[in-house]
């Protein structure tokens, strides 16, 4: 497996622009997980689904993030509007049991 | 709230032993685990403690105490490698979903 795939590795947008965040976990995983890393707040988990569905997004920090899970091999993470202090890197990250796998993460700069 | 504290930063010389402590107060608690992340990497899984004791994964060992709060993971025969940020998380729930991270202890190793 090639792990959990994610896109774009980089991304660059102006303040105000939609971002898009795309995830592919591991094949077989029934967890995934997105995460936000910046210096000032470490890993933060931002939402997780179990088998496609949503469990727990108490850690998605505003109405202008949103994320969805339409099956089991794709996840988006939205954020619209986007604003500068959303720049960090994002991870997302599946499991089937104790380990969790994450991907190589979107850093994301608005501008 | 959560809270998990470990040290923000260890330095020793290859082929030392190094011990990053991480005491936690967390709401519940279902396990400890382990992550290494090198910059610009993606956290990469070493260990998980659900029971209290010793777990050894070559030169890695990890040790949790229920009863103290607290766990430490044990770098044994250090390498320049082994440089990379360490993450402890609490795993809140039952089902692998929700990871508490700390802030992650950085291990300079040096020659």
């Amino acid at each position: 497996d090639a792990g959990v795939i994610q896109s774009p590795r980089h991304e660059v947008t102006e303040m105000g622009q939609e971002v898009t965040l795309r995830c592919k976990p591991i094949s077989g995983h029934n967890s995934l997980f997105w995460y936000r890393q910046t210096m000032m707040r470490g890993l933060e988990l931002l939402i997780y689904f179990n088998n496609n569905v949503p469990i727990d997004d108490s850690g998605m920090p505003e109405d202008r993030f949103s994320a969805k899970m339409p099956n089991a091999s794709f996840s988006t993470l939205k954020i619209q509007p986007s604003e500068p202090r959303d720049s960090a890197v994002y991870f997302c990250a599946s499991s089937l049991s104790r380990e969790a796998f994450f991907g190589q993460g979107t850093r994301l700069t608005v501008v | 709230g959560q809270s998990l504290e470990q040290p923000s930063e260890v330095t020793a010389v290859e082929g030392a032993i190094v011990q990053i402590n991480c005491t936690y107060q967390t709401s519940g608690f279902y396990g400890l685990s382990w992550y290494q992340q090198h910059d610009g990497g993606a956290p990469t899984f070493l260990s998980y403690n659900a029971l209290d004791g010793l777990e050894e994964t070559g030169r890695f060992s990890s040790f949790l105490s229920r009863s103290d709060s607290y766990g430490y993971l044990l770098l044994q025969e250090l390498q320049m490698k082994d440089s990379a940020s360490y993450f402890c998380a609490v795993g809140l729930t039952d089902s692998w979903g929700k990871f508490q991270f700390g802030a992650g202890t950085q291990v300079v190793v040096t020659p």
